[in-house]
């Protein structure tokens, strides 16, 4: 599989437990995105990496939301001491820097985690 | 009012219709990409435009930059087209993050 993979799929916690979701990239890109998308909907736009660095933060990703991208390949998105309002599905993208440039198509989402806060 | 909106949010159409989802901003970009959501949440991108228009198979996508407008076209429309589609535009200032519009509901009916 040489797309996007999040993991787990959907994740069902009680109110106040900690969840972390993995997004796994396309290998040779270099740029990886985090939105959250809640029902009905579109995605928001949560963190972005380039390469290990993260570049950019939305407000919405509060003091209890961090993300990671440790080696520059894989990244985690931790949600601390969950509340209700968390439920949503946390989208993973990515893309190449050059493509960006060239004008290619090439970004590509992952099928999301899905969370459920009880 | 949203930076993105989008027209109509839910469409309904007969198999073989013409198709038009409209989407307008209120922000300069530098590109404009429209993505198609199945259930269960996986998207796909279907075009990136930063002028003109594009067409791929059945899909026609337009934009306007000076009347910060854009329209995607399905010709032919199939019930395998049904989705949600999703305007998203690239802002000039904050230019690596997407802004999304609410997404458009299909139903094309047999």
């Amino acid at each position: 599989d040489t797309g996007v993979s999040q993991n787990p799929r959907h994740k069902i916690t009680k109110r106040g437990q900690n969840v972390t979701f993995r997004c796994d990239p396309i290998s040779e890109h270099n740029r990886l995105y985090w939105y959250r998308q809640t029902l009905g909907q579109g995605p928001e736009f949560l963190t972005y990496f380039q390469n290990e660095a993260q570049l950019e933060k939305s407000r919405l990703l509060s003091d209890r939301f961090s993300a990671e991208r440790p080696k520059g390949s894989f990244s985690t998105l931790e949600i601390q001491r969950t509340e209700q309002g968390d439920s949503a599905m946390y989208l993973c993208a990515s893309s190449s820097w050059t493509d960006s440039y060239s004008g290619a198509n090439v970004l590509t989402f992952g099928a999301g985690s899905r969370l459920t806060v009880l | 009012k949203n930076e993105v909106e989008q027209s109509p949010q839910n469409l309904t159409a007969q198999e073989g219709e013409f198709i038009t989802i409209n989407c307008s901003y209120s922000v300069g970009i530098s590109a404009l990409h429209w993505l198609q959501q199945h259930p269960g949440g996986g998207i796909v991108s279907l075009f990136m435009l930063s002028s003109g228009k594009k067409k791929h198979g059945r899909l026609i996508a337009t934009i306007n930059i000076q009347e910060k407008h854009s329209s995607l076209h399905i010709t032919a429309s199939h019930p395998r087209d049904s989705a949600v589609y999703i305007c998203a535009v690239r802002p000039i200032q904050g230019a690596q993050k997407l802004v999304f519009g609410q997404g458009t509901r299909l139903t094309i009916n047999p």
